[in-house]
């Protein structure tokens, strides 16, 4: 069974960095598909930020292209997110998932449970 | 960016239909494939794929959910309504980048 779990800090003060870790089991990140990461705001809106690829591409929301890094590690299976210079804005639950590649392909099949992660002072 | 529409609410009765909508900001179909799939979030767990490209149900969904839809114009239809399907759900586009709606909670009459 596909499983995904995101791991990080929950809080994280304005201005610094907010990081990340998608751990994937079941399935071997390099074997296929895209690993996302999405956030949820309160109130709802969800927003995709970015992919890394099986191959080691990344593709980033353009809103968020001058604060976002996507890498991985293969050793590990595991994938990671990280946000530069966060403001309360970014407070938000983060979900990573996987999806096919290409715009046919690009739905969510399988979710992490989710991070909640608030940047406050 | 493709902006997704979706009513904020919708009540219905157990045993009843529920149809939801989406609409997109321009077309999200490309040649005879509809790229809008679609998802259910209940509070405190992840979203779950319900339908991907417009009609075709994600593994494991009951067949009482299905989706139509093409160009901007598509719906989620639920038929009949469980007291499990209680939820949000939300669309999604793959078209142009990837954009969600901002969901639509079901609720009961």
């Amino acid at each position: 069974e596909i499983q995904l779990q995101e791991s990080g800090p929950g809080l994280v003060k304005p201005s610094q960095s907010l990081s990340l870790t998608c751990s994937v089991t079941g399935y071997t990140i390099t074997s296929g598909y895209d690993w996302s990461w999405i956030r949820k705001f309160p109130g709802n809106k969800m927003e995709w930020m970015g992919y890394i690829s099986y191959s080691g591409s990344t593709n980033y929301n353009p809103s968020l292209k001058s604060r976002i890094s996507i890498t991985r590690d293969t050793s590990k299976n595991q994938f990671f997110l990280q946000l530069n210079s966060v403001t309360t804005e970014d407070t938000a639950t983060y979900y990573c998932a996987r999806s096919g590649y290409g715009s046919y392909h690009a739905f969510f099949d399988y979710w992490g449970q989710g991070v909640m992660v608030t940047v406050s002072s | 960016d493709i902006v997704l529409t979706q009513s904020p609410a919708l009540a219905v009765s157990l045993g009843q239909r529920a149809t939801i909508s989406c609409r997109a900001s321009q077309s999200v179909s490309i040649s005879r494939y509809n790229l809008m799939h679609w998802y259910q979030q209940k509070p405190g767990q992840q979203p779950k794929l319900l339908i991907y490209r417009a009609s075709n149900l994600a593994s494991g969904i009951p067949a009482r959910f299905s989706g139509s839809g093409s160009g901007t114009d598509f719906t989620l239809t639920i038929n009949p309504v469980q007291a499990d399907d209680i939820a949000t759900y939300y669309c999604q586009q793959s078209r142009e980048s990837y954009t969600f709606g901002a969901g639509t909670k079901l609720e009961l009459k």
